[in-house]
């Protein structure tokens, strides 16, 4: 079973617009990673979060996770075609391996 | 530096018809990892070894699917025989011993027909 929800499932922006993915764990994160996939290819590491509140950016995407390590968001700020894809976050309970959420498709609208 | 290397990067057969997947780790990676990417979907671990150990099996299906990395470097997945519920993406991934970020392979797509 899932233990990682993510919404929405999909969302469509027009480009310059702003979208945020959020991702809920019913249980407390050792960390949580943030990966962007682009349809039937491997995954790309975009960031990882470990501490309580921490937040990190990397050039237009910004994540942050909640103090009670539930609840991570991804951020794009003024969104380009290249931020089109499937982003998927993924929980570390501190035993070295990740389990998914079922991930967001991003689409962006010329 | 090369990154996972997957292959085949397609495969088509016929249900009960067996097959084979290769992945090569980012050298110098002791944790290597099988995922089951099935559409819409989130990746589902199969398999995790370290070196050539397993550390976690708990997900794969031991009647269909077998996995080895016999000398702790590549590493084979196998299905025999395969269903139409195979269907899916496989993906490999390797990291270094202690530590969870993951680099991934681009996966290999098979279907089931």
């Amino acid at each position: 079973s899932q233990e990682l929800e993510q919404s929405p499932q999909s969302l469509i922006v027009q480009e310059g617009k702003n979208l945020t993915i959020n991702c809920t764990s019913s249980k407390t994160l050792y960390g949580l990673y943030w990966y962007k996939q682009k349809y039937g290819e491997g995954l790309i590491f975009l960031m990882m979060l470990q501490k309580g509140g921490e937040e990190k950016s990397h050039e237009k995407i910004t994540a942050k996770l909640d103090e009670k390590k539930q609840q991570s968001s991804l951020h794009i700020t003024a969104s380009q075609p290249s931020h089109a894809g499937i982003y998927l976050c993924g929980a570390d309970k501190n035993d070295y391996k990740l389990s998914f959420g079922a991930g967001t498709t991003v689409t962006v609208r010329a | 530096e090369a990154g996972v290397a997957q292959s085949p990067r397609y495969k088509i057969i016929e249900k009960r018809q067996s097959v084979a997947f290769w992945c090569n780790p980012i050298s110098g990676h002791a944790t290597l990892y099988w995922y089951q990417q099935i559409l819409g979907q989130g990746p589902k671990l199969l398999i995790q070894f370290q070196n050539n150990g397993v550390v976690d099996d708990s997900q794969l299906p031991k009647d269909r699917f077998s996995a080895e990395r016999l000398k702790g470097v590549d590493s084979t997945l196998k299905i025999q025989p395969a269903k139409l519920e195979d269907s899916a993406v496989y993906l490999c991934a390797s990291s270094l011993q202690g530590e969870t970020e993951a680099f991934f392979g681009q996966g290999t797509r098979l279907t089931v027909v």
